[in-house]
């Protein structure tokens, strides 16, 4: 069974600063996709950045930037110039073509300092 | 107008109520999906439905049933709530109708629920 694990629940960063989330994942496909979540304050979950497992080049979104490593099966989030609105939970996510359902992990608090 | 909305937003029961979650979407997608989030937890999958004739369990089903009265409409029941089904809960959608292997999930705003 896939599994997604984020090991770090609350992290901090000064605003302007960089900060990167870690997420690991587990899998047997070879077709998946990756993805992050925000859901701030008010709950909403938006999605932040995704990858497909076929690509090489990692996904960027503006300040935000993946550093896929397919072999390690990792994951993680950059965020640069971090800003106040930042300030949310981020959700790692993986979805396989196998099983059809997205796999979340279980959070990271992320609190940006002014 | 929200494209997914869920009604509603927030709500107190008490234990052995019947309650129902409701989740209406206006994008046209065919899948429709409902999840349930704790604290430490993440997001866990309860039921997902593929189209009207189509309904699944997902990791957490037991003590919850699902109506997908039509394409647009996906309701989720509590026969008798029980205080650790206190969670916020989650209606997401995406659309598979044009074959791709994988589309965006589009969450609803969740549902506060809160058994006593």
């Amino acid at each position: 069974a896939q599994t997604v694990t984020q090991s770090q629940p609350e992290m901090s960063v000064q605003e302007a600063e960089t900060v990167t989330l870690s997420c690991t994942y587990d899998t047997s496909e070879s077709n998946y996709y990756l993805f992050w979540y925000k859901q701030p304050p008010s709950r909403q979950m938006i999605l932040v950045i995704r990858q497909e497992a076929y690509k090489q080049q990692n996904a960027t979104e503006n300040r935000f930037s993946v550093n896929f490593q397919k072999a390690a099966k990792s994951f993680s989030l950059k965020i640069s110039d971090s800003q106040l609105g930042d300030t949310a939970m981020y959700f790692c996510a993986f979805y396989g073509g196998a099983t059809n359902k997205l796999i979340f992990g279980t959070g990271t608090l992320l609190a940006v300092q002014p | 107008d929200a494209d997914v909305t869920q009604t509603p937003r927030n709500r107190i029961t008490k234990t052995g109520k019947r309650i129902m979650l409701e989740c209406s979407q206006t994008k046209g997608h065919d899948r429709m999906y409902w999840y349930r989030q704790d604290p430490g937890l993440g997001l866990r999958l309860i039921y997902y439905s593929f189209d009207v004739k189509d309904i699944n369990k997902g990791e957490i089903s037991d003590g919850y049933s699902v109506s997908r009265q039509a394409q647009a409409k996906f309701s989720l029941s509590l026969e008798s709530a029980i205080p650790n089904q206190t969670a916020l809960y989650f209606c997401a959608t995406s659309d598979h109708s044009s074959g791709l292997s994988y589309n965006e999930q589009f969450f609803g705003p969740g549902t506060r629920l809160t058994v006593l």
